[in-house]
């Protein structure tokens, strides 16, 4: 069973660059179709950052398409998020999840990030 | 896109039955949603997909006293003999081939 592992610095200052990593493991990184980011602000909901196919093909949340990058390293089995320019208002918990094609189905720990200076 | 909306708060007695309710947007009734978990202070967990058949599966582990079902525009998700560990946040999911997107969430309290 896959599973995934977020890692990244916890905290980050104002209009800095937020990267965080999703280690895969118990399986290929390739055995699933899509790599996800999805975060949590404390005591909120869910919202999808962006996510990227096995093919290459990369789709953003519209409100942070301008700041987002999402990218995978299959060599060593895992993908990434990159977040630039960052306020108070990206503070959350980050999650990294797997689609099979259609659902998320496999979500990582997740890991809190924090925003100040 | 689609938008999902769950209804902000839900409860039931133990060992009771409760249904949870994600209401698709006009022109999007046909869509599967999915269901995910969330217990106080962890990860979500997927729970199931639910078509708009009424056809639905559930995940690996899933008890069956979970149970999904549809009717329009609505989907579903029943619990059967509810339990404290049931008590959690659940939010619904769809997709489309430019976007992701979650309901609010219901948060589940169990009496």
């Amino acid at each position: 069973q896959v599973q995934l592992q977020e890692s990244g610095p916890g905290l980050v200052k104002p209009s800095g660059t937020l990267s965080l990593t999703c280690a895969v493991s118990g399986g290929s990184i390739s055995s699933t179709k899509w790599w996800s980011w999805v975060r949590q602000p404390p005591g909120k909901g869910l919202e999808w950052i962006g996510e990227m196919s096995r093919s290459g093909s990369t789709t953003y949340n519209l409100s942070l398409k301008n700041r987002v990058t999402i990218s995978v390293d299959k060599s060593k089995n895992q993908f990434s998020l990159r977040l630039l320019s960052v306020t108070a208002a990206d503070t959350a918990m980050y999650y990294c999840a797997t689609s099979d094609g259609s659902c998320l189905d496999i979500w990582g720990q997740g890991t809190m990030v924090t925003v100040s200076s | 896109q689609p938008v999902l909306t769950q209804s902000s708060s839900a409860s039931a007695s133990l060992g009771s039955s409760v249904k949870l309710t994600c209401t698709l947007n006009s022109g999007h009734s046909g869509y599967i949603i999915a269901w995910h978990l969330q217990q106080p202070g962890k990860a979500p967990r997927y729970l199931m997909k639910v078509e708009s058949s009424g056809t639905y599966n559930r995940g690996s582990g899933v008890p069956d006293r979970l149970s999904g079902s549809s009717s329009g525009a609505d989907r579903y998700l029943t619990i059967s003999n509810l339990q404290f560990e049931d008590e959690a946040d659940y939010y619904c999911e769809t997709w489309d081939s430019n976007t992701r997107v979650f309901g609010g969430g219901t948060k589940l309290t169990v009496l």
